[in-house]
């Protein structure tokens, strides 16, 4: 079956260290999402994939990157530089082919734990 | 900065029951309106994608209108069950064809057996 797939599911890290949170999709999708969640926040876009070798920061890109050298893979990576990162963090993709009419794909999501 | 509001922020109701709630959006540059049911340790799940002002849909016992003009959407659920228990998100597409969506804070609605 199709489907997005995150790893791990819970992370947790040291302080100042960076972490890599995967996103793998296998439908064939052109365009990727990353989105946060805070207790009483509705889900923030960090950045998005609109095509391979593409991205564009979203509202909230300060202390995040990531990279989509394959149109399977849109990997987030949480930096040092991240003031707050302790978070849910969701993965989506988009069928722009298929137009407005069709909604997101998510992922099961990774909680990141910085202590 | 674009504001997406949901209300309200959690309800209570008894199975049977029938229930609604309301989104809020920017009546300019609409392109789309997401509704999303994201069950507990599951992955959120697309139930409608409304383009039209005016555009009703349905699937089962769920329906939701949209009204573009005035910026709300209404999402229903008749005769509540459990299994409907679950955060109900909604979320507004003014990007066009980024597929860019801006969320609400989320409804959660838990039904009472």
């Amino acid at each position: 079956d199709g489907g997005i797939t995150q790893s791990p599911k819970y992370l947790f890290r040291k302080e100042g260290q960076n972490v890599t949170l995967s996103c793998e999709q296998n439908l064939n999708h052109d365009a990727m999402y990353w989105y946060r969640q805070d207790p009483g926040q509705g889900l923030r876009l960090i950045y998005y994939s609109q095509i391979v070798n593409d991205f564009q920061k979203g509202d909230i890109a300060e202390g995040y990157s990531v990279s989509r050298e394959k149109k399977e893979s849109f990997p987030l990576t949480v930096t040092s530089a991240q003031k707050n990162p302790t978070a849910f963090y969701l993965c989506a993709s988009w069928d722009r082919g298929r137009g407005a009419n069709y909604g997101y794909t998510f992922g099961s999501g990774t909680r990141l734990t910085v202590v | 900065i674009l504001n997406v509001e949901q209300s309200p922020q959690s309800l209570h109701v008894q199975e049977g029951d029938s229930t609604n709630f309301t989104c809020s959006f920017p009546s300019s540059n609409f392109y789309a309106l997401h509704w999303y049911r994201w069950e507990t340790a599951k992955s959120p799940e697309a139930l409608f994608v409304m383009t039209l002002n005016g555009d009703e849909k349905k699937k089962g016992r769920i329906s939701a209108t949209l009204n573009t003009k005035e910026g709300y959407s209404y999402l229903y659920i008749k005769g509540s069950q459990p299994e409907d228990s679950a955060t109900y998100l909604c979320a507004f597409d003014g990007s066009g064809n980024t597929g860019k969506l801006i969320f609400g804070q989320g409804t959660t609605l838990q039904v009472k057996p």
